[in-house]
């Protein structure tokens, strides 16, 4: 079946970095943009990286620019996001989604149950 | 950035009420609207997309409406299953996510 698993959380002091890393599973993977997702108590869901099926565009969310890198393998059905210079308010469950094939549907249509990834002095 | 505001924070009801969720957006978003449900330690799930849109597999009971600023989710006949927390999200510019309504049993 259609599925996306995270790995690569931890807990880790300000200033660190971490590697996160998305197994696709079920469909093309190729033929799809991917995302990274956020979820903080306090900052709730948040948007945070995107990339386009064949990893030629990406973008970020302002505050995550210069620090976070999204990329992909197609060759292996995987998504990374490389965060360096972590701050503690990007301590969050980070999502990997899948962004829908048509235009009625670019938003996420498959996620993956979630890494935790902890920043603390 | 576009804003994404639900009402209520927190809707409680009993099972076989009808409910209805509110999301306003800071700005015209046309119908680039999704809604998500979401239970305790599990991702979002997409329900409706486009506004109005259901979702593949989504039961009937969920149904969505709204364009330009105000939209609505309502569900009828609330079931067990539907006791979760409900996120509005637009797709016109980005994406961005209200603060989520969640649904208690009363």
């Amino acid at each position: 079946q259609v599925q996306l698993m995270e790995s690569g959380g931890g807990v880790v002091h300000p200033g660190r970095s971490l590697r996160l890393t998305c197994a696709a599973s079920g469909f093309a993977f190729s033929n799809y943009a991917m995302n990274w997702v956020r979820q903080s108590p306090g900052q709730g869901l948040e948007w945070v990286a995107f990339i386009s099926y064949d990893g030629s565009t990406k973008d970020y969310v302002d505050s995550v620019k210069g620090r976070f890198t999204i990329s992909r393998d197609n060759s292996r059905n995987t998504l990374y996001l490389e965060m360096n210079s972590l701050r503690v308010d990007d301590t969050a469950v980070y999502y990997c989604a899948r962004e829908g094939h048509t235009t009625e549907l670019q938003t996420f249509d498959i996620w993956g149950q979630g890494t935790k990834v902890g920043v603390s002095p | 950035d576009i804003q994404m505001t639900q009402s209520p924070s927190t809707l409680s009801a009993s099972v076989g009420d009808r409910l209805t969720i509110t999301c306003r957006a800071s700005q015209n978003i046309n119908d680039w609207l999704a809604w998500y449900q979401q239970k305790p330690g599990k991702a979002p799930k997409l329900l409706i997309y486009r506004a109005s849109n259901l979702q593949s597999g989504v039961p009937s009971r969920f149904s969505g409406s709204g364009s330009g600023t105000e939209f609505t989710l309502t569900i009828n006949s609330l079931q067990p299953d539907d006791f979760a927390t409900y996120y509005c999200q637009q797709y016109n510019f980005y994406w961005t996510f209200g603060q989520g309504t969640k649904v208690e049993i009363k």
